[in-house]
């Protein structure tokens, strides 16, 4: 079975540091991998998305993910947070051509 | 462009009522997705919808649970005589087709007293 994990439940930055979340997946093909972000009360925005070619994918908000397979990871990173960047980060997998399979996600804190 | 839009953003009843909670997709979207947020389980996949069909209803916790899409547009998620464990954020989402990125709405927040 298709899964997800975020090894990090909570992780805290200071602005202007740079950041990476974690994310490993287990699944048997080639996976189709997202990183999505929830503000609070607010639905998941789509940050960034991995189908196939350049393993370093770009994002929106100055986001960026590389797939490495051999690691069964997709990492997230952003060189510089800003406070708005303060969120819940969740990383999902096609688990089939329809159904996305999602890690537990991870709360970033800004400090200032 | 309009988003996902879901209604209402919140709902208080009281458990053993029958709730309706509704969906409006972007449009031309064809694909159309519930998915179920809680405290204990994360985000779970309920059903989706190629069209108004709905090949995959596995996800749907129990056979109080039931949705529908009419036009190939909005979708309603109904539950019936609810229970506490129903207490959650239920969100929606929407694709192209399927095998595209999910854009999901801002969610219906039950609370069941």
């Amino acid at each position: 079975a298709q899964s997800v994990t975020q090894p990090d439940i909570h992780i805290t930055v200071s602005e202007g540091a740079s950041l990476e979340l974690r994310c490993n997946y287990s699944y048997g093909a080639t996976p189709y991998l997202f990183w999505y972000v929830q503000s609070p009360g607010q639905g998941l925005q789509l940050l960034l998305k991995y189908f196939s070619g350049d393993t370093l994918v770009q994002g929106i908000k100055g986001f960026e993910a590389e797939f490495k397979r051999s690691q069964s990871s997709f990492n997230l990173r952003k060189p510089s947070v800003h406070w708005s960047d303060a969120a819940e980060y969740f990383c999902a997998v096609g688990a089939s051509d329809y159904k996305l399979s999602f890690g537990a996600g991870t709360t970033v804190t800004v400090r200032a | 462009g309009a988003g996902v839009s879901q209604s209402p953003s919140n709902k208080v009843t009281e458990k053993g009522k029958d709730v309706e909670l509704r969906c409006d997709p972007i449009s031309g979207h064809t694909a159309l997705y519930w998915y179920r947020q809680s405290l204990g389980q994360g985000l779970e996949f309920l059903i989706y919808f190629q069209g108004n069909s709905a090949p995959d209803k596995s996800g749907l916790p129990s056979d109080r649970f039931s949705a529908e899409r009419t036009g190939g547009s909005v979708s309603t998620l109904t539950i019936q005589r609810t229970q506490q464990e129903d207490s959650a954020v239920y969100l929606c989402a929407s694709s192209v087709t399927i095998r595209q990125p999910q854009h999901f709405g801002d969610g219906t927040r039950l609370s069941i007293l």
